[in-house]
């Protein structure tokens, strides 16, 4: 699975749309981007994934460059129970039963 | 939606204790779970693939004489640590999907948090 390049934290002010980026510039045809966040003490928490086209759900949308090469992680309007770290994963379809390799991730940390 | 349920939640024993935890899926069955650790501060590791019915698949550098693992039905799958000696200390969690279902996520149990005295 290719790797992912994440910032090391962030900030976001509450209400305010948090942007958190994610390179991955030598992903395959074959990979997803599968997005995950902790919150402190907690289990991971699946987001959203996508292939090559953007989605959206109620947690969040993504949206892939056009190369495949980075992504954005977009929560539109922040709040302080969306401070966690963010995790940015790809993953083949091929991958053997679905393990997930993590990084280090992006500690958001959204302000009042 | 799939509920990944973690037992216990947190576990403080002494040293030389043997530690079971417990992994079910709540409303789906699971060939596959995954066993990650976790230190403070750093991300999850994954240690071992759980397989219903064979063996485990251990990652490199885990000692699979220390972590024993068992996966006796669809909605189980146990980790013990064996001999728990204090660096031992760590989250433990684990995960489990939809089988045969290709690009489905995984889902998380609440984790583990074991302390060796």
């Amino acid at each position: 699975d290719a790797k992912t390049t994440q910032p090391t934290s962030m900030d976001c002010a509450e209400g305010r749309a948090a942007n958190l980026p994610c390179n991955h510039s030598t992903i395959s045809g074959n990979e997803y981007v599968y997005w995950y966040r902790q919150i402190h003490s907690q289990g991971p928490q699946y987001i959203i994934h996508g292939l090559k086209n953007n989605e959206t759900n109620e947690m969040a949308s993504l949206i892939i460059t056009e190369d495949r090469k980075s992504s954005t992680l977009i929560l539109p309007h922040a709040t302080l129970r969306d401070t966690a770290v963010y995790y940015c994963i790809v993953r083949s379809i091929y991958n053997q039963g679905g393990k997930l390799i993590f990084g280090q991730g992006t500690e958001l940390s959204v302000k009042p | 939606g799939a509920v990944v349920s973690q037992h216990p939640s947190w576990v403080i024993c002494k040293s030389g204790t043997s530690v079971k935890i417990e992994c079910r899926s709540l409303d789906f069955q699971a060939t596959t779970m995954f066993w990650y650790r976790q230190f403070p501060k750093q991300s999850l590791m994954l240690m071992a693939t759980s397989n219903e019915g064979s063996k485990a698949t251990y990652e490199q550098g885990v000692e699979k004489d220390k972590f024993l693992i068992n996966h006796a039905s669809l909605t189980l799958s146990t980790l013990t640590v064996t001999s728990a000696h204090p660096e031992d200390s760590s989250f433990y969690i684990c995960s489990a999907g939809l089988p045969d279902i290709l690009n489905q996520p995984q889902h998380f149990g609440d984790g583990t948090r074991l302390s060796i005295l």
